[in-house]
């Protein structure tokens, strides 16, 4: 069966840094997401991505954040300039068109920042 | 905006047992509703999910939830459970409009135990 899949497993960074993480949606899927999940916290919203262009984005998504779909097949989230409390865990979601509302999530990156 | 509350951090309960998973939503439009179950180190898997038609949905691994329109809720029910099952399970919802973005509650960690 088809997945999500998320590298690196598990990112450790010094608070300034820029990071980048990597997300392979399924390949037939159309919409894109990421959403974070702060220990202890709800899983939060972060943007979604259709059509090579962001189509809604959260507060949380300021301009240190950017998501880039850059070939066929990749999808990523960069973060310019860690701090602190961008440690988290980071999924990344697929999903195939207007009409399936289920969105297929990856095992997640988990992203500590020190 | 909407909103995602799940009253229960954590349900202990034995193996074989019944159980119940709460939760409540709140939002100014129709909704779509779902539970996803997180196993340990691992994504986020859909259960099952409610769009229209029946109040009763049937997911995976035996699991099942009623919509109730009038009481805002959409509680996740087992008859019998297993071993297997413990896990954190979420509950989600997203408008019926043009946003797809999942708003998620804080999560149920179920515990069985023999």
């Amino acid at each position: 069966e088809p997945e999500v899949t998320q590298t690196p497993s598990h990112q450790v960074t010094q608070m300034g840094q820029e990071v980048i993480l990597r997300c392979v949606p399924i390949s037939n899927h159309l919409y894109f997401y990421w959403y974070r999940q702060i220990l202890g916290q709800k899983v939060e919203f972060l943007v979604s991505f259709y059509n090579n262009e962001i189509s809604e984005k959260s507060e949380i998504f300021d301009d240190q954040f950017s998501v880039e779909r850059p070939d066929g097949s990749n999808f990523t989230l960069k973060i310019r300039s860690t701090k602190l409390e961008d440690s988290a865990m980071y999924f990344c979601a697929s999903r195939n068109t207007t009409s399936s509302y289920e969105q297929y999530f990856g095992p997640g990156t988990r992203l500590t920042v020190t | 905006a909407q909103s995602v509350t799940q009253l229960d951090s954590q349900v202990p309960v034995f193996e074989e047992a019944p159980v119940e998973l709460r939760c409540n939503y709140s939002s100014s439009v129709s909704v779509y509703l779902f539970w996803y179950v997180q196993y340990p180190n691992q994504g986020l898997q859909l259960l099952l999910k409610y769009l229209s038609g029946s109040t009763l949905v049937k997911g995976i691994n035996g699991f099942e939830a009623e919509f109730n329109k009038s009481q805002t809720s959409f509680h996740l029910r087992k008859p019998s459970v297993h071993i297997s099952d413990t896990a954190e399970y979420f509950c989600a919802v997203r408008s019926a409009g043009t946003a797809s973005k999942l708003t998620f509650g804080t999560g149920t960690r179920l515990q069985v135990t023999l």
